[in-house]
């Protein structure tokens, strides 16, 4: 059973917009929340997390917004750029578990055209 | 300051045969834990080993598994292998004790089963 679900296979922005992927989870456990980037050939990148108990995390072009009572959270990149193009993933930490075990999603490519 | 090395980057296999991954972890990590992803799929959790202890493991069958060595370095081993096993091993450690910190991650080893 999937507890955690990317439902967009894959998102395509122009350069300059904002590009919005989305996470949805089942389990009301999860009490911190990541953004992993993935490149071809290459292993997952954190990118942002966030924790249960705020509901939204800046890192320059990235925010990470969390709506615990939707059970969802979304990452936004403003302005996206051509480089931003990878698969994403949204991972979740279940907070019985202290011992970093992380539930991925499938993954949402995002292509950036110019 | 080393990020995670895996070891092979690919390797063939037969149905039967069996397999052993490498992984270091982060310099000044302790923590090691091993997932699969399959080709379209998002990383699974296999275990966590810390103390050089198998100490939470996921869904996975008996056939795999692993070791921690005194200098945190780890190994997966599979036995068996099962034409299924041909997937993406990713390696990612971390420091215990240190809260909500991101796992980080390998390049992975590209396993493939004939």
């Amino acid at each position: 059973d999937q507890q955690v679900k990317q439902n967009s296979p894959s998102l395509s922005v122009q350069e300059g917009r904002i590009s919005i992927l989305n996470c949805d989870y089942t389990n009301s456990m999860f009490d911190y929340f990541l953004w992993y980037k993935k490149y071809p050939a290459e292993g997952p990148t954190f990118l942002i997390s966030i924790s249960s108990i705020k509901d939204k995390n800046e890192d320059g072009r990235f925010t990470v917004f969390l709506n615990k009572s939707a059970k969802h959270l979304s990452l936004h990149i403003v302005p996206s750029q051509p480089g931003d193009s990878a698969v994403y993933f949204c991972a979740a930490r279940d907070r019985g578990s202290t011992l970093g075990r992380l539930y991925f999603g499938r993954g949402t490519q995002l292509t950036v055209w110019p | 300051d080393a990020g995670v090395t895996q070891s092979p980057t690919h390797l063939i296999k037969t149905r039967g045969q069996q397999v052993t991954l490498r992984c270091s972890p982060k310099s000044g990590h302790d923590t090691v834990s091993w997932y699969q992803q399959a080709l379209g799929q998002g990383p699974q959790f296999i275990f966590q080993y810390y103390e050089e202890e198998e100490r939470q493991r996921g869904n996975f069958p008996d056939r795999f598994s692993g070791h921690q060595f005194p200098n945190y370095s780890s190994e997966l081993n599979v036995n068996a292998l099962l034409l299924g096993d041909s997937a993406l091993y990713l390696c990612a450690s971390s420091l215990e004790g240190t809260g909500n910190q991101p796992q980080h991650f390998g390049d992975g080893t590209r396993l493939s089963i004939l």
